[in-house]
């Protein structure tokens, strides 16, 4: 079975700050894959960033980046800049070798103007 | 393109009612999921589909039932809905299984369900 675990159910940053989210997983498999979803006050899920179990490289995409930490198990979310707009929850999430998709409970992120 | 739509957007049920969640994707998905999100609990896979006639239990099947009879088409059933079931319904779909980035998952907007 996999797990998600995000310890943060909420946090807050000032517009143009730094913010980073935490996750943490666990899973028996090796051919696996990370993500990170948002979710804004519309309800609609937005693929923010994800990342291959096998590749070694932190993911990017603009302002949001990632920290795996293979070994630790550790998938945190960096977002730079903070914006208004990048007030959401955020959920982090795995899929292995099945077709499932397990989430973590998320993080409400409030960004302060 | 319109992506994953769910229909209806709200719904208030009475105890012991059933109703029918309809999902349909434009992309030409093989796979499609039902989740149900509630407060404080993440995202929680109630079943998927990984192509047309096929269906498969996720983690919280029970109470629920599912039909794929067309490809686009993935449509979640309450045979006697009971207040437990009262949360957000998602709908997602994707190209295929298997980790590789053209099998990220597509969300609809969500259906908001009131049992009372």
């Amino acid at each position: 079975a996999q797990t998600v675990t995000q310890s943060q159910p909420e946090m807050s940053v000032q517009e143009a700050e730094t913010v980073t989210l935490s996750c943490t997983y666990d899973t028996s498999e090796s051919d696996y894959y990370l993500f990170w979803y948002k979710q804004p006050p519309s309800r609609q899920m937005i693929l923010v960033i994800r990342q291959e179990a096998y590749k070694q490289q932190n993911a990017t995409e603009n302002r949001f980046s990632v920290n795996f930490q293979k070994a630790a198990k550790s998938f945190s979310l960096k977002i730079s800049d903070s914006q208004l707009g990048d007030a959401a929850m955020y959920f982090c999430g795995i899929r292995g070798g099945s077709e499932k998709l397990v989430f973590g409970k998320g993080t409400k992120l409030t960004v302060n103007p | 393109n319109a992506g994953v739509t769910q229909t209806p957007k709200f719904r208030v049920l009475k105890t012991g009612q059933s109703m029918t969640l309809l999902c349909a994707q434009d992309m030409n998905h093989e796979y499609m999921y039902w989740y149900r999100q509630d407060p404080g609990m993440g995202l929680r896979l109630i079943h998927y589909s990984v192509g047309e006639g096929t269906t498969a239990k996720g983690e919280v099947p029970d109470g629920y039932n599912v039909s794929r009879l067309k490809k686009q088409n993935f449509l979640l059933g309450l045979e006697s809905a009971a207040p437990s079931q009262t949360s957000v319904y998602f709908c997602a779909s994707s190209y295929g299984g298997g980790n590789t980035a053209k099998n990220i998952q597509y969300f609809g907007a969500g259906t908001r369900l009131s049992v009372l």
